[in-house]
């Protein structure tokens, strides 16, 4: 299985902070990686797809950007409605693999 | 605006078979424009993708729950079924079912998500 990693596990942030959250594969995966957001006891969101894609109506200070073995994820200017916690995705090879979360909290 | 929704019991005794069934709507499941997966989530903890199935039938399950993994589906209904058999309190999770596209496989869309408790 492809191990995907992020960091950090957490952080905390201010409200129009510049937000970077990275992930790493235990492999090379191309541009295989999407990223999701999730809020307490919502399913998760789609946010970034084929590494530096955005989703349709998903607002333009998320951004992503990497491809082989490492990828960022981006938020130029933190909101509030952005606390939450974010995950990579893998779906280069079977089984598909999510990274561990990273919490995005209030400072 | 296609969507997805779990149904089934929240709860499922020990070594019986969990059964969730997720319809689609808003969409015809026999596109072919999505593979169909389940994922589920222990509490507190991150996501696990347990397989998916393609309106065709084809399947592929996580090696780590295969053994004990079922998908099917059913294109008159437009629905997606999950079987898990011989639950134990370690499979007590939400289980999401979710639609995936695109040549990176993105998901979209997620259902809401539904708990299951495996206890006696």
């Amino acid at each position: 299985d492809i191990q995907m990693t992020q960091s950090p596990s957490s952080l905390s942030v201010s409200v129009g902070d510049r937000v970077t959250i990275t992930c790493r594969a235990s492999q090379s995966i191309s541009s295989y990686l999407n990223w999701y957001q999730q809020k307490p006891g919502k399913a998760p969101n789609l946010l970034i797809y084929a590494a530096s894609s955005v989703q349709s109506g998903v607002p333009s200070r998320f951004s992503g950007s990497g491809s082989g073995t490492d990828f960022t994820l981006t938020i130029s200017s933190l909101q509030p409605e952005d606390f939450a916690t974010y995950y990579c995705q893998q779906s280069y090879s079977i089984p598909w693999t999510f990274g561990q979360g990273t919490k995005v909290e209030m400072k | 605006q296609v969507q997805v929704q779990e149904s089934g019991p929240g709860l499922v005794k020990p070594s019986q078979t969990l059964s969730l069934t997720c319809t689609v709507s808003g969409g015809i499941i026999s596109s072919g424009a999505y593979y169909w997966s389940w994922i589920r989530q222990h509490p507190g903890k991150g996501l696990e993708w347990i397989g998916y199935i393609y309106y065709s039938g084809s399947t592929y399950y996580n090696p780590s729950l295969k053994s004990r993994v079922t998908m099917s589906v059913d294109t008159s209904k437009n629905q997606f079924s999950l079987n898990l058999s011989s639950v134990t309190a370690a499979d007590t999770a939400v289980y999401y079912c979710v639609g995936s596209s695109g040549y990176a496989n993105w998901i979209d869309p997620w259902g809401q998500g539904t708990l299951v408790t495996v206890s006696s």
